[in-house]
């Protein structure tokens, strides 16, 4: 069965502060990676995915992830962040061939402040 | 073009009622998952159908729990003889592809159902 640790429940930044979130899975075989990002009020919305191919994949609003097979990780990273990133953070796997849901992490609440 | 739609948004059931949630997903989407997601926790998957064929329902949590999807388009999840454990959002996704290739799962804003 797979799992997902995401490191980091709550975290606390400044606008403008480097931003890297923790993921790490357990499953031996192929995976598919993705992480979605829940705003207040608003409904899971994917930010990035990896299938294949290069490890380091960029998603919307400046965010990327890079995914490194030996760690079992795929962390979540973007340089500077802004206000408007304050959500919950939700890293999830899925099995290569696609069929299954979704495995997700417990989710990373960010806050941003001005 | 609509993304998925659930309904009720909320819903209030005393402990021992039942209850059904409603998911329409996009239109010609194949795939369709339901996920339970309990306060402070991930989405955790139930099921999933493609087109009519429930192909998986090993999370499905006890077999007061129960889902159809009968025309392959709107489904529906019961859960009879509710409990307090099931107090949850309950989030339905759906995809354009069946199980040959993976796909993104585009979510609905979830039921949110308190049992009392």
């Amino acid at each position: 069965a797979q799992s997902v640790s995401q490191h980091n429940h709550h975290v606390i930044l400044s606008e403008a502060a480097s931003l890297e979130l923790g993921c790490n899975y357990s499953y031996g075989g192929t995976v598919n990676l993705f992480w979605y990002v829940q705003y207040p009020g608003q409904h899971l919305q994917l930010l990035l995915k990896y299938f294949s191919g290069d490890p380091l994949v960029k998603g919307i609003k400046g965010f990327e992830a890079e995914f490194i097979k030996s760690k079992f990780s795929f962390n979540l990273r973007k340089p500077s962040v802004q206000w408007s990133d304050t959500a919950e953070y939700f890293c999830a796997v899925n099995a290569g061939g696609g069929a299954d849901g979704l495995t997700f992490g417990k989710g990373t609440h960010l806050i941003i402040q001005p | 073009g609509a993304g998925v739609s659930q309904s009720p948004r909320y819903k209030v059931a005393k402990r021992g009622q039942d209850v059904a949630l409603r998911c329409d997903p996009i239109s010609g989407h194949v795939s369709l998952f339901w996920y339970q997601q309990a306060l402070g926790q991930g989405p955790e998957f139930l099921t999933y159908f493609q087109n009519e064929a429930q192909l998986d329902k090993s999370g499905l949590p006890s077999d007061r729990f129960f889902a159809e999807r009968p025309e392959g388009s709107v489904s529906t999840l019961k859960i009879q003889r509710t409990q307090q454990e099931d107090s949850a959002v309950y989030l339905c996704a759906s995809s354009p592809r069946g199980a040959s290739s993976y796909n993104e799962q585009f979510f609905g804003p979830g039921t949110r159902l308190t049992v009392l």
